[in-house]
């Protein structure tokens, strides 16, 4: 599975965007991208994930560079709940794939 | 919704037990994981399985044994507990094909050995 690499820790005013950045670039052709977040003491959670195109669901949007060495996850409206560690992780899309996680992105929402 | 359930939210336990950590899921999910979670370490993958008493080593298996006699049900096993096996344990599965193969986790038992 290819690393990824993330900032350790990002701030967001509650109501704002919060864009989490995401670098993978030896991702290779078959392998997607997977955000979970893990709020604390509980078990991390899926957010999104995506191949090559823009993905949006009701929780975020995934948006993949076209070289694909890249992502950015986005919260349109931050919201203190937000406040988690935020996961990038690469793998083939079946369930049989390992997830490796790294210490992803601490993000806290201000009020 | 799926739900993966581990058995024990907190467990303290002496150097030396043998532990058992269970953990069952209802959506009828092929494959299982453990992990372990320390602070600045991130989640480290222990076993995990693809099917009934199949069982895979993961990156930390050393101290610990699974079991899978049942498709819902992956069991971790301390076989004599340390110290250094102190720590917050994550359960997931996920289903091998289809739409919906990313992971759903438990809720975590957090294990202090003494």
């Amino acid at each position: 599975d290819a690393k990824t690499t993330q900032p350790p820790s990002m701030d967001c005013a509650e109501g704002r965007a919060a864009n989490l950045p995401c670098n993978h670039s030896t991702i290779s052709g078959n392998e997607y991208v997977y955000w979970y977040r893990q709020i604390h003491s509980q078990g991390p959670q899926y957010i999104i994930h995506g191949l090559k195109n823009n993905e949006t669901n009701e929780m975020a949007s995934l948006i993949i560079t076209e070289d694909r060495k890249s992502s950015t996850l986005i919260l349109p409206h931050a919201t203190l709940r937000d406040t988690a560690v935020y996961y990038c992780i690469v793998r083939g899309l079946s369930g049989t794939y390992k997830y490796i996680f790294g210490t992803g992105t601490r993000l806290k929402v201000l009020a | 919704d799926v739900k993966v359930t581990q058995s024990s939210r907190y467990l303290v336990k002496r150097t030396g037990e043998k532990v058992f950590l269970e953990c069952v899921q209802d959506m009828d999910h092929e494959n299982m994981f453990w992990y372990r979670q320390d602070p600045g370490l991130g989640l480290r993958l222990i076993y995990f399985s693809y099917d009934v008493k199949m069982k895979e080593k993961g990156d930390i298996p050393e101290g610990y044994s699974v079991s899978r006699e049942k498709k819902e049900r992956f069991s971790l096993i301390l076989e004599s507990a340390s110290t250094n096996q102190t720590s917050m344990y994550l359960c997931a599965s996920t289903l091998t094909r289809g739409k919906g193969t990313e992971a759903f986790f438990g809720q975590g038992t957090r294990l202090t050995v003494v």
